[in-house]
């Protein structure tokens, strides 16, 4: 069966550290990875998707299907980076299957 | 454009009773999918349309949960008789077809089951 887990469900750093957020899976298939993000008081919505290969908003994940891992990584957060934050693996008929979240803390 | 759209984005009810959630997706996305958000549970998949048909509803807790999809496009959650383990917010998404595609999510509708 499909699973996904961020064993962190709270994060803290400071501007301008570095962050990393865990995501680890299971699944016997391909997998397609995604990163969603939810500020305060808006909608979930995507934040990247390794098949894309993209940076957003300085963020980068990598997938390593050696460690079954899309870990999410920052080298320097600011303040409005602060949300929480799901690992999603799309599975059968394009569903997701999310991560508990990590709510991440962006400290001045 | 507009984004999804979902409605109510607020329901309190009574245990025992019936309840409909809407959703109005993305003009053009074929795909649609209903998710719960609920303290210790995360997010949780319910049920997938392709069109209007649902290929994967093996997300549905129970037989008090169904869907429907009309048209290709406003999608209707019905709960039966509902319990106070109903209470969550149902998330309602929509993409185009194939493979890692971006789901785009509603707002959502908090559910409160007294």
């Amino acid at each position: 069966a499909q699973r996904v887990t961020q064993p962190e469900k709270l994060l803290s750093v400071f501007k301008g550290a570095p962050v990393e957020l865990k995501c680890n899976y299971s699944y016997s298939g391909s997998p397609e990875l995604f990163w969603y993000v939810q500020y305060s008081r808006q909608r979930l919505q995507l934040l990247l998707r390794h098949i894309s290969r993209e940076s957003i908003k300085g963020f980068t994940a990598d997938l390593n299907k050696g460690e079954t891992s899309f870990h999410l990584k920052k080298p320097f957060a600011q303040e409005e980076d602060s949300a929480m934050y799901y690992c999603a693996l799309e599975t059968s008929g394009s569903r997701l299957t999310f991560g508990e979240g990590t709510q991440l803390t962006v400290n001045p | 454009g507009a984004g999804v759209s979902q409605s109510p984005s607020n329901k309190v009810t009574e245990k025992g009773k019936d309840v409909e959630l809407r959703c109005d997706p993305i003009s053009g996305h074929t795909a649609l999918y209903w998710y719960r958000q609920s303290l210790g549970q995360g997010l949780e998949f319910l049920i997938y349309f392709q069109g209007n048909s649902a290929p994967d509803k093996s997300g549905l807790p129970s037989d008090r949960f169904s869907a429907e999809r009309t048209g290709g496009s406003v999608s209707t959650l019905t709960i039966q008789r509902t319990q106070q383990e109903d209470s969550a917010v149902y998330l309602c998404a929509s993409s185009l077809s194939g493979r890692a595609r971006t789901q785009y999510f509603g707002p959502g509708t908090r559910l409160t089951v007294l």
